[in-house]
């Protein structure tokens, strides 16, 4: 059973544009949700994340879009660059408890 | 510098023997976890802990067993190894209060 669900499976945006990643949740007691990225041949590592308090979280190029009642959230990369090639993998928790449920991932190709 | 450091990296085992990895932190992070990465599933749980002397059983544990012997060291015990048990290994730490984790190199493991 799959408690995190992430769409598309692979993405190829051209340089500039922006790239929508989704994931979807079934548990309502989940309360944080991070992002994380993964480079060819090295670790993933923590990108952003949301409590949701709030709808909306911003760092720099990168925004995650959170709605409660439909158990959603969303990261978008605004002006792609080659450079955010990678995979991305949603994530959630519940606070307090550390351990992280994963989505299947999202492999991201920017076009130059 | 904090980390997490694995042994080994690349790890040839036959099927039906013993293999351990080994996994240290020097975050001083009570919480440790020992993910799986397989294409189309993402990082799937298996074991993690919440101090010295804990363990507790993650998402897919059968044919695993874990120990953690101190804060610093957290390792993953396959008794008999199978090829379905091919894959990349990571294994993470991260504070209580939230699930920021900080990721191993990973350990690539081939079961022949």
């Amino acid at each position: 059973q799959q408690q995190v669900r992430q769409s598309p499976q692979s993405l190829t945006v051209w340089e500039g544009e922006t790239a929508i990643l989704n994931c979807s949740y079934e548990d309502s007691t989940f309360d944080y949700f991070p992002w994380y990225h993964q480079f060819p041949g090295e670790s993933p590592a923590l990108l952003i994340a949301i409590r949701p308090v709030s709808n909306k979280k911003e760092d720099g190029r990168f925004t995650i879009f959170f709605n409660k009642r439909e158990k959603k959230f969303s990261l978008h990369i605004a002006d792609s660059q080659p450079g955010d090639s990678a995979t991305y993998f949603c994530a959630a928790s519940r606070y307090n408890q550390g351990k992280l449920i994963f989505g299947q991932g999202t492999k991201l190709s920017i076009k130059p | 510098e904090a980390a997490v450091t694995q042994s080994p990296r690349n790890k040839v085992a036959v099927t039906g023997g013993k293999v351990t990895l080994s996994c240290n932190q020097t975050n001083n992070h009570n919480n440790m976890y020992w993910y799986r990465q397989d294409t189309g599933h993402g990082l799937r749980l298996i074991h993690y802990s919440y101090g010295a002397g804990s363990t507790e059983k993650g998402d897919i544990p059968d044919g695993y067993k874990a120990s953690r012997p101190s804060q610093e060291n957290f390792s993953l015990i396959l008794e008999l190894a199978t090829p379905s048990q091919t894959s990349v290994y990571f294994c993470a730490s991260g504070p209580d209060t939230n699930s920021d984790y900080t990721f191993g190199s990973g350990t690539r493991l081939l079961v022949i």
